[in-house]
């Protein structure tokens, strides 16, 4: 079974600051994806950032980046320039490539960005 | 274009008493996906269905929950009776399975509350 771990339950990180979110993972498998989800106070998830593990250059997407370890099965987030509308609860997941779409979430890391 | 659509967006009953929940996916995502997630946890899948057919529903307690999809699209959830313990809010979110890249998009969810 996939298991995916968020040791961070709550991070806090100054308005234009950087902080990293920490993600690690389980899995006997070679190909899959990882994400991360962001999900604010109206409860609505969105994507951030996606990462094929056959691709070893790392994401990008803007102020959002990731870490991707595949040895160390370890996928975290950094958050660049933190603004007030990050603040939100950041979820990792993880999807096998053969399993059609089935998700594996952590149990979130709540950041707030302070003023 | 429109985004994952559910309805009500709250709802409160007493334990014992029927509750469904509708959503309708974003238009030609062919994977529809109902989760739980409870407070301060990640989403649990319950189900999820490849057009019509229910292809993973091992973690639906079937004595209480049902859930359809009748010609592929939109979605119906339904708890009877339900328990204290239901109240969660209920997601449901959709996919394109093609050849990639897989996210899933989420609606606003149902917040559930159970007297």
């Amino acid at each position: 079974a996939q298991t995916v771990t968020q040791s961070q339950p709550e991070m806090s990180v100054q308005e234009a600051e950087t902080v990293t979110l920490s993600c690690t993972y389980d899995t006997s498998e070679n190909n899959y994806y990882l994400f991360w989800y962001k999900q604010p106070p109206s409860r609505q998830m969105i994507l951030v950032i996606r990462q094929e593990a056959y691709k070893q250059q790392n994401a990008t997407e803007n102020r959002f980046s990731v870490n991707f370890q595949k040895a160390a099965k370890s996928f975290s987030l950094k958050i660049s320039d933190s603004q007030l509308g990050d603040t939100a609860m950041y979820f990792c997941a993880f999807m096998k490539s053969n399993t059609g779409n089935q998700f594996y979430f952590g149990t979130g890391t709540s950041l707030t960005v302070i003023p | 274009e429109a985004g994952v659509v559910q309805s009500p967006r709250y709802k409160i009953i007493e334990k014992k008493q029927p509750v469904a929940f509708w959503c309708n996916p974003i238009s030609g995502h062919n994977t529809l996906y109902w989760y739980r997630q409870n407070l301060g946890q990640g989403p649990e899948l319950l189900i999820r269905y490849e057009n019509e057919e229910a292809v993973d529903d091992s973690q639906l307690p079937k004595d209480r929950f049902s859930a359809e999809r009748l010609k592929g699209v939109d979605s119906t959830l339904k708890i009877q009776p339900a328990e204290l313990g239901d109240s969660a809010v209920y997601l449901c979110a959709s996919s394109f399975r093609g050849t990639g890249p897989y996210e899933q998009y989420f609606g606003p969810g149902t917040r559930l509350t159970v007297t």
